[in-house]
């Protein structure tokens, strides 16, 4: 059982380029999250999606767009990459939005914008 | 605004035990999560309070006081293998979850 899948799992990007970082769950779950972690920060939230075709903005959407043609799929788009986009970026699932349960990571993608 | 607060590192030695606090000001609460990750890795699940009390799941428990706005981390039997940082998240009103900067725990041996 693969869980959740992120790909690339490291990128070096030039500013100014568009990047899609993928992400693919095989739980059958509703709800997807796409966050960032940064040294002496907490997981941020960027944004999330509750149900398929349906997205909703986290704590820092800007900058990002996401997308959720099926409860499988729901990658992270940035449109023109800014140095302040260098993270670690983490997909997570549960089993729905309101859910009280846990979530489920990804393995992070790492994210260098030069 | 919403804050989540845990010590930035902590120290402990094999074999002992180690208690890990947070506490958090939300707006509402639906629940508390502790999440473990080491270096490099996804976060995994530890322990959910929703609650008053404390949870017990092996050599971890998890205490919640919601008065208090204060929960902590016990961990028991220390090992190395524990050596990760430790993230601290509240599910506000909205279903949110508001995620402490996380702990990091280093045992020595």
């Amino acid at each position: 059982i693969a869980g959740i899948t992120q790909a690339p799992t490291s990128q070096i990007l030039a500013a100014g380029r568009r990047m899609t970082l993928r992400c693919t769950q095989d739980m059958r779950h509703n709800a997807m999250y796409w966050y960032r972690q940064d040294l002496g920060l907490g997981l941020r939230l960027i944004h999330y999606s509750n149900t398929a075709g349906t997205t909703g903005k986290g704590e820092v959407p800007d900058g990002y767009s996401v997308s959720r043609a099926n409860t499988d799929d729901f990658p992270l788009t940035l449109a023109s990459a800014v140095p302040s986009q260098t993270s670690v970026y983490f997909c997570a699932s549960s089993v729905d939005g309101a859910n009280t349960g846990e979530l489920f990571f990804g393995e992070g993608s790492r994210l260098t914008v030069l | 605004g919403q804050n989540i607060d845990q010590p930035t590192e902590m120290t402990a030695t094999e074999g002992a035990i180690v208690q890990i606090n947070c506490t958090y000001q939300t707006s509402g609460f639906n629940g508390l999560f502790w999440y473990q990750q080491h270096a490099g890795e996804a976060p995994t699940f530890l322990s959910y309070n929703v609650l008053d009390g404390l949870e017990e799941k092996g050599r971890f428990s998890s205490f919640l006081s919601r008065s208090k706005g204060y929960s902590y981390l016990l961990l028991k039997e220390l090992q190395m293998k524990d050596s990760a940082s430790y993230l601290c998240a509240v599910k506000d009103s909205n279903y949110q979850l508001i995620w402490g900067a996380g702990t990091k725990l280093i045992i020595k041996p």
